[in-house]
């Protein structure tokens, strides 16, 4: 099975702050690599797909870039709303996995 | 608009059985790949099964394969995990999903959820 890692597994970051979430396969995916935001209660939401391709509706704030093993998900000025967990997901292969997860606080 | 309603949910004991449903609406069901996710109280995400928009092709998580079965029905535009031999570990919130399309890649759509509690 491809393992996901992501890091950090939480930051504390303030509105406006610039953030980067990583996210490492244990072996090469090409460009198959998706990201979700996770409320509190709520169900993921899907924001990039492709490693970089914007999900439709979702703000030009979130990007997503690499390819290959290594990923990020940068989000260009962090807002209230953007607090929550984020995911990574691998679709090269079946079993398909998650990252265990990356959580944004308030500082 | 699309809607995805888990049901079949509830307290099982351990080596029990449950059958989740998942009642789409709002889109081709049978022209999409589907799939549940789980989530243990507090934890991250696990993909659980996939199985494609033909019904004929499933693939499972170690975890669950040969406890678990997949199924779809695209005249009722459901989907159906039968689940067998239950473990504490399996309790968790299960989520149906859609993929994009026809291929096993990113989740589009998620229902809300129905929770699955094994214990005796």
């Amino acid at each position: 099975d491809i393992q996901m890692t992501q890091s950090p597994s939480s930051l504390s970051a303030s509105v406006g702050d610039r953030v980067t979430i990583t996210c490492r396969a244990s072996q090469s995916i090409s460009d198959s690599l998706n990201w979700y935001q996770q409320k509190p209660g709520k169900v993921p939401k899907v924001l990039i797909y492709t490693a970089s391709r914007l999900q439709s509706g979702v703000t030009s704030r979130f990007s997503g870039s690499g390819s290959g093993t290594d990923f990020t998900l940068t989000i260009s000025s962090l807002q209230p709303e953007d607090f929550a967990t984020y995911y990574c997901q691998q679709s090269y292969t079946t079993p398909l996995t998650f990252g265990q997860g990356t959580k944004v606080e308030i500082k | 608009e699309v809607q995805l309603l888990e049901s079949g949910g509830g307290l099982v004991q351990p080596g029990g059985s449950l059958r989740l449903s998942c009642a789409a609406s709002g889109f081709a069901f049978s022209s999409y790949a589907m799939s549940w996710v789980r989530q243990a109280p507090g934890k991250g995400l696990e993909w659980v099964s996939a199985i494609s928009a033909s019904g004929g092709s499933t693939y499972y998580a170690d975890s669950v394969k040969g406890r678990f079965t997949l199924s779809r029905d695209n005249s009722k535009n459901t989907l159906y995990l039968q689940m067998n031999s239950l473990r504490a570990e399996d309790t968790a919130v299960y989520f149906c999903a859609s993929y994009s399309g026809y291929d096993i890649d990113y989740f589009d759509y998620w229902g809300q959820g129905t929770l699955v509690t094994v214990s005796s």
